[in-house]
């Protein structure tokens, strides 16, 4: 399986950007790129996910290198509800492999 | 709509125990899925099921059975429950793989321990 690589925890400020990455230099031609998040105590959420091209939707934008070795989440104006696990994935097939995530935490 | 649902929400049980987690959707979806996540770890994949009367090995199927007698349930079973059994389980459903786009939607989560 294709893994990703993301560091274990960031911190930001309430209203501000935040640009959370993750390298996944194994990933193959037809790997596509997903982002979930799991808020305290609940079920993980997708929030987005692309192949080659930027991808932006109510919730984040995906910046996709153009090796597509690395890709950036941002959230443009983090909120205390914001504040959660956010897993970078590469699909396989069906499955999801989730690895241990960014653990974000939003300061007021 | 409810979405995924999980039954029960929290479980102690003993070691050597049996118990059925029941997870249930009502979006049609024909993939359905198992999850249990340890502290401080991501999601990882017991079973899963591509529709109706098939499922398959994820990656750490041991200990477990499972069974989709109908499209919007999937069971999960632990025959002699053991303390490594710990840990909080999520179910997941998603429509089939279509090469695109493979939300999957899940539960709110079993807490098991195990004792």
């Amino acid at each position: 399986d294709a893994k990703t690589t993301q560091p274990n925890s960031m911190e930001s400020n309430e209203e501000e950007p935040v640009h959370l990455p993750c390298n996944h230099s194994t990933i193959s031609g037809t790997d596509y790129i997903h982002w979930y998040r799991q808020l305290p105590s609940q079920g993980p959420e997708y929030v987005i996910h692309g192949l080659t091209s930027n991808v932006n939707n109510r919730m984040a934008s995906l910046a996709i290198a153009e090796d597509r070795k690395s890709s950036t989440l941002i959230l443009h104006r983090a909120t205390l509800r914001d504040a959660a696990v956010y897993y970078c994935i590469l699909r396989d097939g069906n499955k999801l492999v989730f690895g241990a995530g960014t653990i974000l935490r939003v300061k007021s | 709509n409810a979405g995924v649902t999980q039954t029960p929400k929290f479980r102690v049980l003993k070691t050597g125990q049996s118990m059925t987690l029941l997870c249930a959707q009502d979006m049609n979806h024909e993939y359905m899925y198992w999850y249990r996540q340890d502290p401080g770890m991501g999601l990882r994949l017991i079973h899963y099921s591509v529709g109706e009367g098939t499922t398959a090995k994820g990656e750490v199927p041991d200990g477990y059975n499972v069974s989709r007698l109908k499209k919007q349930n999937f069971l999960l079973g632990l025959e002699s429950a053991a303390p490594s059994q710990t840990s909080v389980y999520f179910c997941a459903s998603s429509y089939r793989t279509t090469g695109t786009y493979n939300e999957q939607f899940f539960g709110p989560g079993t807490r098991l321990t195990v004792l």
